[in-house]
């Protein structure tokens, strides 16, 4: 079982169109990160969430912390084929187990098609 | 030179070859990491290093051997792999190994083990 599920895992649709993926964990976490990983590339911050019904954005994109700070959401509106990625969620020492470990979900594959 | 950058980009070995990855920080950070991708398997840490000292080792078989001589460079060496070991092995950096810090990751080494 991953502590943080990311769903879906594969995303394909044509530009202009919304979407939302999810993050979900039973466990509770102080704060939240998105990444995004472009092909050939290593991931790239997005945001941090850190109070439960905290809502970011940044362009396009909204990021939502859940009330009780165990899942987030990422919407993105009217795609561009330039949000084609990886899209990770991450907590830091999970579970309050380990000083310094970076946990990721197991992501979710976007693909924009102009 | 900025950021976080590892070499060589790509590496094809033998199962009885010896090679190093490299990884170097310019971004004055303190903790170093160690990630593996794989085509099915989430972001897996592998090692952490706090201010040169080990903090994590996440059961990483004996084959994979990290080096931390300075905070600015981390090491993995590589001996007696196994074709399963073949993966996308990236670095990352962070102020501090802590909940809110941003990791920097570098674009990573693409390992093939034949």
């Amino acid at each position: 079982t991953q502590l943080l599920e990311q769903s879906p895992q594969f995303l394909s649709i044509q530009e202009g169109e919304n979407l939302t993926v999810y993050c979900n964990s039973s466990s509770v976490f102080s704060s939240l990160q998105w990444y995004r990983q472009e092909p050939g590339e290593g991931p790239v911050l997005l945001v941090t969430v850190v109070t439960g019904g905290e809502v970011k954005k940044l362009k396009r994109l909204t990021f939502q912390f859940g009330d009780a700070r165990k899942d987030s959401s990422l919407h993105i509106t009217a795609a561009q084929p330039g949000d084609t990625g990886l899209y990770l969620c991450a907590v830091f020492n999970a579970g309050g187990t380990s000083y310094g470990k970076l946990t990721f979900g197991q992501g979710t594959i976007l693909t924009v098609h102009p | 030179e900025t950021g976080v950058t590892q070499t060589p980009r790509h590496l094809v070995m033998g199962m009885t070859n010896k090679k190093s990855l490299k990884c170097e920080q310019h971004l004055g950070h303190n903790a170093m990491y160690w990630y593996k991708q794989s085509a099915k398997k989430p972001l897996e840490l592998m090692f952490v290093y706090n201010f040169k000292e080990q903090t994590e080792n996440n059961s990483v078989p004996s084959r994979f051997s990290p080096e931390c001589p300075n905070s600015s460079h981390l090491f993995l060496h590589l001996h007696t792999l196994q074709p399963e070991d073949s993966a996308l092995y990236l670095c990352a950096s962070s102020q501090e190994p802590r909940s809110n810090t941003e990791a920097f990751f570098g674009q990573g080494t693409r390992l093939t083990v034949v």
